[in-house]
């Protein structure tokens, strides 16, 4: 069974530009979950989603969004960036989530503010 | 509020048991769990253990849960020179399953 696969693995956009990340989950999995990790701030949540629907949602600005599509796949944005914004986006994605279902991690996209 | 906490580093001997702390401060987390990083790499999870339970026993890995002080360690008997890694402790957030609440990682290096 194929992981949860993220594109692009990496990227660099200058201040003020946006950017959309992908997520592919494991086959079958319907929550997709999004985190951003910097040095400073650790591991933070950014949005979960759930049968396209956003389910839950993390403390970031508006500039961050996400969607999902029906085949369980997975975008995030960041409108206006800014060098702050330079971090590791990991997406996880899991069966369901009403229980207990493991979170499988995808290896990330090292995005780069300049 | 949700917050957890972890020490940052460790350093052990090859062949030595390695125990990474963590506490943790929402009362009602239902799962807590273990994550590792490699260089490069996304979060694998190592174990987890539900709120009700004391201890639980993965092959090398032994996690030891105190509810009453909300601490939660990981022990890696036996611990080898790819056990070298940042080791994340998590919770539940009360807000949704899917929504972990990560320690800020420890760092374990393993030397000869």
């Amino acid at each position: 069974k194929a992981g949860v696969t993220q594109t692009p693995r990496y990227l660099i956009k200058t201040r003020g530009q946006q950017v959309t990340l992908s997520c592919s989950p494991i086959s079958g999995h319907r929550s997709v979950s999004w985190y951003q990790q910097t040095p400073g701030q650790g591991l933070q949540f950014l949005f979960e989603y759930f049968s396209e629907t956003q389910r839950n949602k993390g403390n970031f600005p508006g500039r961050f969004s996400g969607r999902q599509f029906s085949n369980s796949r997975s975008e995030m944005n960041v409108s206006t960036l800014e060098l702050g914004d330079s971090a590791l986006y990991l997406c996880a994605s899991s069966l369901a989530g009403e229980s207990y279902n493991e979170q499988f991690f995808g290896p990330g996209t090292r995005l780069t503010v300049l | 509020g949700e917050d957890v906490e972890q020490s940052l580093f460790l350093s052990v001997r090859e062949g030595d048991s390695s125990v990474i702390n963590c506490t943790y401060t929402d009362s009602s987390s239902t799962y807590l769990y273990w994550y590792k990083q490699e260089p490069g790499a996304g979060l694998q999870l190592l174990t987890y253990i539900f709120s009700n339970m004391d201890m639980k026993q993965d092959q090398r890995l032994t996690v030891l849960l105190n509810k009453k002080d909300k601490h939660l360690s990981l022990r890696i008997a036996d611990t080898q020179t790819g056990d070298s890694a940042i080791y994340f402790c998590a919770e539940t957030s009360a807000s949704g399953y899917n929504k972990l609440i990560f320690g800020a990682g420890t760092r374990l290096a393993v030397h000869p």
